[in-house]
């Protein structure tokens, strides 16, 4: 079985100072790993994926995130926030041999203070 | 292109009742999955379909919840009976059929469920 840990439940930024949002995973087969955003009383976005390839992966809005697959991590950062990107942050994985379900973390609630 | 629609966006219900809720996949996506969101939580799988079929349902409680993906309308997921532990956001998502394992699942705006 796989399961998603994400340390962090709130992260307290200010406006244009540099984010990570951390993310460790757990599972016995390799696996896909994702970072979606929710904004207040919204569905989830996709913000990237890793699927295979390249370790570091670019999504959108200037978020990146980083594969490690010695430490089973995901971490997710942003080198600038801005107020816009005050939201929910959701780590999730899938396994590729099998199911297509999405195993979520926690969450991780990312303000930005002015 | 419509993204994935739910309705209703909220639904109050009170203890007893059924509850009703549907999804419509965006265009040309045939697999269906749904998700619970507790509060404070993150979510939670439930069921996976395709087309007149469930895939896996692992996630779904063993009574009083069922799923449904007809040939023809949304995808149907019901609660029947339902207790205020079922008060929860409730998120549909669709992919394309090409090859689920990779495509990327994109999420409806979910249905909020409120049993007093």
């Amino acid at each position: 079985a796989q399961s998603v840990t994400q340390l962090d439940s709130q992260v307290p930024v200010f406006e244009e100072a540099p984010v990570e949002l951390r993310c460790n995973y757990s599972s016995s087969v390799s696996v896909y790993l994702f970072w979606y955003v929710q904004y207040p009383n919204q569905g989830l976005q996709l913000l990237l994926k890793y699927l295979s390839g390249s370790t570091l992966v670019k999504g959108i809005n200037g978020f990146e995130a980083e594969f490690n697959k010695s430490q089973t991590s995901f971490h997710l950062r942003k080198p600038s926030v801005h107020i816009s990107d005050t939201a929910e942050y959701f780590c999730a994985v899938s396994d590729p041999q099998g199911a297509q379900k999405l195993v979520f973390g926690q969450g991780t609630r990312l303000t930005i203070n002015p | 292109n419509a993204g994935v629609m739910q309705n209703p966006r909220h639904l109050v219900r009170r203890r007893g009742q059924e509850a009703r809720l549907r999804c419509s996949p965006m265009k040309g996506h045939s697999h269906v999955y749904w998700y619970r969101q507790l509060p404070e939580e993150g979510l939670k799988f439930m069921v996976y379909l395709q087309k007149e079929n469930i895939i896996d349902e692992s996630g779904m409680p063993k009574e009083r919840f069922s799923a449904e993906f007809p040939k023809e309308g949304p995808s149907i997921l019901r609660i029947q009976q339902v207790v205020r532990g079922d008060s929860a956001a409730y998120f549909c998502a669709s992919s394309h059929n090409r090859d689920p394992t990779q495509e990327t699942q994109y999420f409806g705006p979910g249905t909020r469920l409120l049993v007093l």
